[in-house]
């Protein structure tokens, strides 16, 4: 099992680009989390999924868009990349009812 | 609402020293508690848990109790190494619709060899 993978690993954006962040599971959870760190702040959560075609926003989804086709993916969508969305972004999984949250290796974004 | 509090760091101590990061909860109903563990680089990953009220968590050499009278999950180690530098997150889990995790802000410890 790869377990939780994200890509890309690094990123640099100007101001006003879009892109996706990239996250896969070959865990076969049905739950799955985005989260951003920032220092000071700990974690906070941008969308989850309690399975697949199923999407919910979090505490800060603003500036961010998710979509759950498969199971085993969860891309997060940044529309319109902004200073403020610097940050070390984490995706999650778990199955439902669980105890343990399995993290990804994180994505390091700057948007310059 | 649903919140944890967790003691802001840096905590930097010697190797062997005995080591305690306080942790205190808000919750509405009964939650689950965790300890996750952030070394450098690297994602998260669950330390110890306990599922109710007395409960006590252990990995490691880690320890934590669940204390209902004083809403608290407090982390300890009786001797640590320098290889337990790391952020530590506090988090909870209630068990309602939403099923979500709710991390502190983190504790960054240091150990001097």
């Amino acid at each position: 099992n790869a377990g939780v993978t994200q890509t890309p690993k690094f990123q640099v954006l100007k101001t006003g680009q879009s892109m996706t962040l990239q996250c896969a599971q070959d865990m076969n959870h049905e739950y799955m989390s985005w989260y951003r760190q920032d220092p000071g702040m700990g974690l906070r959560l941008i969308h989850y999924s309690v399975g697949a075609g199923i999407t919910d926003q979090g505490e800060v989804p603003n500036g961010y868009n998710v979509s759950r086709s498969t199971t085993e993916d969860f891309p997060l969508r940044l529309l319109s990349a902004a200073p403020s969305q610097t940050s070390v972004y984490f995706c999650a999984s778990r199955r439902t009812g669980d105890y343990e949250q399995y993290f990804g290796p994180g994505t390091r974004l700057t948007v310059t | 609402g649903n919140s944890v509090t967790q003691m802001e760091g840096p905590v930097t101590l010697s190797e062997e020293a005995f080591l305690t990061i306080n942790c205190t909860y808000t919750a509405t109903g009964y939650p689950s508690l965790f300890w996750y563990v952030q070394y450098p680089g690297e994602g998260l990953q669950l330390l110890l848990k306990a599922t109710k009220a007395d409960d006590k968590g252990s990995n490691k050499g880690f320890e934590a109790t669940y204390r209902k009278e004083t809403t608290s999950f407090h982390l300890e180690k009786g001797s640590v190494q320098v290889s337990d530098s790391a952020v530590y997150f506090c988090a909870l889990r209630i068990m309602n619709r939403d099923d979500k995790i709710i991390f502190g802000k983190g504790t960054r410890l240091h150990i001097l060899p």
